[in-house]
């Protein structure tokens, strides 16, 4: 599968707990978001890496919440003293010219759900 | 500000033409993406406009304007498992902008 893969599918956790989420671009793709999204909403940006730069951090919901990109491959994303309110769906897209692609389109992952207890 | 609208929910019946709604208030802006969501499932591409007017794709169709702020995805000969969320995205440079999305119920 050359798609976008994340790691774990499900996390439940208790309220406290630090959670630790892999993201696993298009092996081609320079460009890497993270975004979240709870139920009937649309996914909301957090933060987005070009290569291991991360480029854009001012969205990320609270200092509870970093990423990482250390090798300009695949990304991780912590969030610290979890809260019940940090229950949501975390995705993760990649984005990057490949051949017969639109570079700006970005293609997500399956998604990380998290629970908070 | 940025702003997305479209509309929350609609209904239609296999078969038929269905056009989703979307308006944006924003600067900076460089193009509009479609995505459909399956319920569990992850966004995944429908379309891209930059320029203004209609791009065609088979039974899916995306229309830009502009100057108007407005955009519409087009959904013909609708199939029961055209039933998903519809997302509109505003691309502003460096990430996506969605509105809430559009939950679309395909009827027999």
């Amino acid at each position: 599968d050359t798609g976008v893969s994340q790691d774990p599918r499900h996390k439940i956790t208790k309220r406290g707990q630090n959670v630790t989420f892999r993201c696993d671009p298009i092996s081609e793709h320079n460009r890497l978001y993270w975004y979240r999204q709870t139920l009937g909403q649309g996914p909301e940006f957090l933060t987005y890496f070009q290569n291991e730069a991360q480029l854009e951090k001012s969205r990320l919901l609270s200092d509870r919440f970093s990423a990482e990109r250390p090798k300009g491959s695949f990304s991780t994303l912590e969030i610290q003293r979890t809260e019940q309110g940090d229950s949501a769906m975390y995705l993760c897209a990649s984005s990057g010219r490949t051949s017969g692609g639109i570079e700006e389109t970005q293609y997500f992952g399956p998604g990380t759900r998290l629970l908070v207890l | 500000g940025q702003n997305i609208d479209q509309p929350t929910e609609m209904t239609a019946t296999e078969g038929a033409i269905v056009q989703i709604n979307c308006t944006y208030q924003t600067s900076g802006f460089n193009g509009l993406f479609w995505y459909q969501q399956h319920a569990g499932e992850a966004p995944t591409f429908l379309s891209y406009n930059v320029l203004d007017g209609l791009e065609e794709k088979g039974r899916f169709s995306s229309f830009l304007s502009r100057s108007k702020g407005y955009s519409y995805l087009l959904l013909k000969e609708l199939q029961m498992k055209d039933s998903a969320s519809y997302l509109c995205a505003e691309d502003a440079g460096n990430m996506l902008t969605f509105g809430g999305g559009t939950r679309l119920m395909v009827k027999p």
